[in-house]
């Protein structure tokens, strides 16, 4: 079984960027495609975008083209999710999970407050 | 893209009686539709998969129907951990609806 454990909580002003890491046990990061998951206080789940190991290519909504960022490390089997220039709307758990939904990350808050 | 549009927004109902919730795609889906159950304060769990699968562990009083635009998540008889939010999602897009909520009546 998948185990996938979240960075923790972050405070951030607007503009700032953050840095969310997801550690993978039980498989190897190679084998699997990281999905990033965001969701606003009250709100619904919303799709951020997703790592492909077999040709290392990202994906990203179209929403967050242009702020977001997702790498991986595989000698630590840890995946990153970079977002940058961040506003108050952006105050979310951001969740990792694997590519079937089976198995998710325990969620990191980011609060973006001046 | 694909949009999931759930229904009921809030399922008003008693332990022991049966939900039906309700997950219509904006176009024809393949069975990639799935069902997730999220309680507060907690990451969301995968009930269901390939729209009529269960997960690992998931009990039998759940179950997924449907093909084509219309699934529907039957929970047979509502047990007190069960009142939750429910998401259904397409992992062909990764589309999420917009959530029910079956709350105690």
């Amino acid at each position: 079984q998948v185990h996938l454990v979240q960075s923790g909580a972050e405070v951030k002003k607007p503009g700032a960027s953050v840095k969310v890491s997801c550690k993978v046990s039980g498989r190897s990061l190679t084998e699997l495609s990281i999905h990033w998951v965001r969701q606003a206080p009250g709100k619904g789940l919303e799709w951020m975008g997703s790592f492909d190991p077999e040709d290392g290519e990202t994906f990203y909504a179209q929403k967050f083209q242009d702020r977001v960022a997702l790498t991986e490390d595989t000698s630590t089997d840890t995946a990153y999710m970079e977002l940058t220039r961040l506003r108050s709307d952006d105050t979310a758990v951001y969740y990792c999970t694997t590519e079937i939904a089976a198995d998710w990350g325990q969620g990191t808050l980011v609060t973006v407050s001046s | 893209e694909i949009v999931l549009t759930q229904s009921p927004g809030t399922l008003s109902l008693s332990p022991g009686e049966r939900a039906t919730l309700s997950c219509r795609a904006s176009e024809t889906v393949t069975s990639s539709l799935g069902w997730l159950q999220q309680k507060p304060g907690q990451a969301p769990r995968l009930l269901i998969y390939g729209a009529s699968n269960r997960a690992t562990g998931v009990p039998a009083r759940f179950r997924g129907s449907g093909s084509g635009t219309d699934f529907t998540l039957t929970i047979t008889s509502l047990e007190p951990e069960d009142f939750a939010v429910y998401y259904c999602h397409h992992r062909g897009n990764w589309a999420f609806g917009g959530g029910t909520k079956v709350e105690i009546k």
